[in-house]
């Protein structure tokens, strides 16, 4: 049972750079979710996704990339990483038997030098 | 829109000792309530929730919250703390009839010293 798995875990890169966060769940979730996480402001939604093909903005999605060509995988790209990119990213995912509720990822600290 | 304030942003305490960690949030609908909790360099984990029904809400670890309608609030409490129970955590809300989106609080930060 892997649940959601989150690569890679630590990631340092020099700004300018295009990065690219995976996320992978088990679970056949139909929602999956990208947050940031950083000192003073808590979890703040980037982007979700509620199927397949189907993905919209969250709080804070400007210099950030999504897709979800298959319902398993909810990868999430910098096309020119920042240095105010440098957070840490955690990824979740729910389902219909829970709809309420969802599910995290171990996070990936990125640094952007 | 909702937003979610955590009152304290550290809590000290001593092993066994209660502890209670505020939150309180503002909505115009009604809402669903939540606690996680990240231990040291993991992901979220659910503590509990409140969805409808009793106010008091029992979850993992010993941990217990209490919704308060006419205070917004959704504190989080626990009897008697573990050092195991040193972790960040954080209060969370989302619209009953849109649950796409968690709204975060910042966190508190609880510190169990033996």
């Amino acid at each position: 049972d892997a649940g959601i798995t989150q690569s890679p875990r630590y990631k340092i890169t020099e700004t300018g750079r295009q990065v690219t966060l995976m996320c992978h769940q088990t679970w056949s979730h139909s929602y999956m979710f990208w947050y940031r996480q950083d000192l003073g402001h808590g979890l703040r939604l980037i982007y979700y996704s509620a199927a397949a093909d189907i993905t919209d903005k969250g709080e804070v999605p400007d210099g950030y990339v999504v897709s979800r060509s298959k319902t398993e995988n909810f990868p999430l790209t910098l096309e020119s990483a920042t240095r105010s990119q440098t957070s840490v990213y955690f990824c979740a995912s729910r389902g219909s038997r829970e709809p309420d509720t969802q599910y995290f990822g171990p996070g990936t600290r990125l640094t952007v030098l | 829109a909702q937003s979610v304030t955590q009152l304290d942003s550290q809590v000290p305490v001593f092993e066994e000792a209660p502890v209670e960690l505020r939150c309180n949030y503002s909505s115009s609908v009604s809402v669903y309530l939540f606690w996680y909790v990240q231990y040291p360099n993991q992901g979220l984990q659910l503590l509990l929730k409140y969805l409808s029904g009793s106010t008091l809400v029992k979850g993992i670890n010993g941990f217990e919250a209490e919704f308060n309608k006419s205070q917004t609030s959704f504190h989080l409490r626990k009897p008697s703390v573990h050092i195991s129970d040193t972790a960040e955590y954080f209060c969370a809300v989302s619209d009953r009839r849109n649950t796409d989106k968690l709204i975060f609080g910042t966190g508190t930060r609880l510190q169990v010293f033996p």
